[in-house]
C-alpha cells in the first residue's frame, strides 16, 4: 500500500520554507526520499532508519516519527533547484519490498 | 563508472505484442527492483528481486514478468496481457534493506 503525501503541489518563492509529509498505515522500517526532475531518473536525497536520529544535508533534512508512522521534508532557503517531484519510500517489513508515494510537486519560482 | 542502465530509452510497440524492458546494474548490487510511473500515481511497484534466481511480485505485477538469472541483469517484459502497458518504466537498485536505491534514466513505452 503507497504512503500519503502532503501537500500533492506547492508553489514558493525563493527563499522561502516547505514542508512536505509522508505517512503510512502499516509499521516504518526506513523511510526514503527522492527528489525527480521532470523525465529523469528520481535522486536520492536521504534516509532515516528506525531508531534513528533526524538526518539533514545543507538546507533540506528530514525527520522521522516511528510512532505516528509519519516522516517530514524540510525546505529551508528554497532555490530555484529545489523545484521537482518528492517522492518517499517506505519500507514497512521484511522482503526489502520499497513503496513510494504519489509524489509532491514543488515548484520555486524567482 | 558503476551504474544503471536502462535500455532503450524509447520503446514503440503494436498493441498486442510482449515487449522485453532491459535493466542492467554493475554496482554489484543484490537487490533490483521495478516501477511504473504515471501522471498523479507516483513510483508504483511492479516486480522485485533480492538475489538471484528469486523474485516477489510488487502491487501491479499483473500482465507483467521478470527473470533474475544474473545478478547484474533484471528484464521485465510486458505481456499482452496488460491492459495498459503505456508508461515510464524505472528500474532500481541497492546493495539491501534500509539502504539507498540508484535509478536508471527510465524507458517511456507506449503502446499503439
Amino acid at each position: 500500500q503507497q504512503p500519503v503525501q502532503s501537500p500533492q503541489a506547492v508553489i514558493l518563492r525563493e527563499g522561502e520554507d516547505a514542508v512536505i509529509n509522508c505517512s503510512s498505515s502499516k509499521a516504518l522500517y526506513s523511510v526514503h526520499w527522492y527528489r525527480q526532475k521532470h523525465g529523469e531518473a528520481p535522486v536520492f536525497l536521504m534516509i532515516l532508519l528506525k531508531g534513528g536520529e533526524q538526518k539533514g544535508h545543507e538546507k533540506i533534512s528530514a525527520s522521522f516519527n516511528e510512532k505516528k508512522q509519519q516522516s517530514s521534508l524540510y525546505l529551508t532557503a528554497s532555490q530555484l533547484s529545489y523545484s521537482g517531484t518528492y517522492f518517499c519510500g517506505t519500507e514497512t517489513g521484511g522482503y526489502q519490498k520499497v513503496t513510494f508515494g504519489i509524489g509532491t510537486k514543488l515548484q520555486v519560482i524567482p | 563508472d558503476g551504474g544503471i542502465t536502462q535500455s532503450p530509452k524509447y520503446l514503440f510497440r503494436k498493441e498486442g505484442q510482449n515487449v522485453t524492458l532491459s535493466c542492467e546494474q554493475n554496482l554489484n548490487h543484490d537487490a533490483m527492483y521495478w516501477y511504473r510511473q504515471d501522471p498523479g500515481q507516483g513510483l508504483r511497484l511492479i516486480y522485485y528481486s533480492q538475489i538471484v534466481n528469486d523474485f516477489q511480485k510488487g502491487d501491479i505485477a499483473e500482465g507483467y514478468s521478470v527473470s533474475r538469472e544474473k545478478k547484474e541483469s533484471f528484464p521485465l517484459t510486458v505481456t499482452s496481457a496488460q491492459k495498459n502497458p503505456t508508461a515510464f518504466y524505472l528500474c532500481a537498485s541497492r546493495w539491501g534493506g534500509y539502504t539507498e536505491a540508484f535509478f536508471g534514466q527510465g524507458t517511456r513505452l507506449t503502446v499503439v
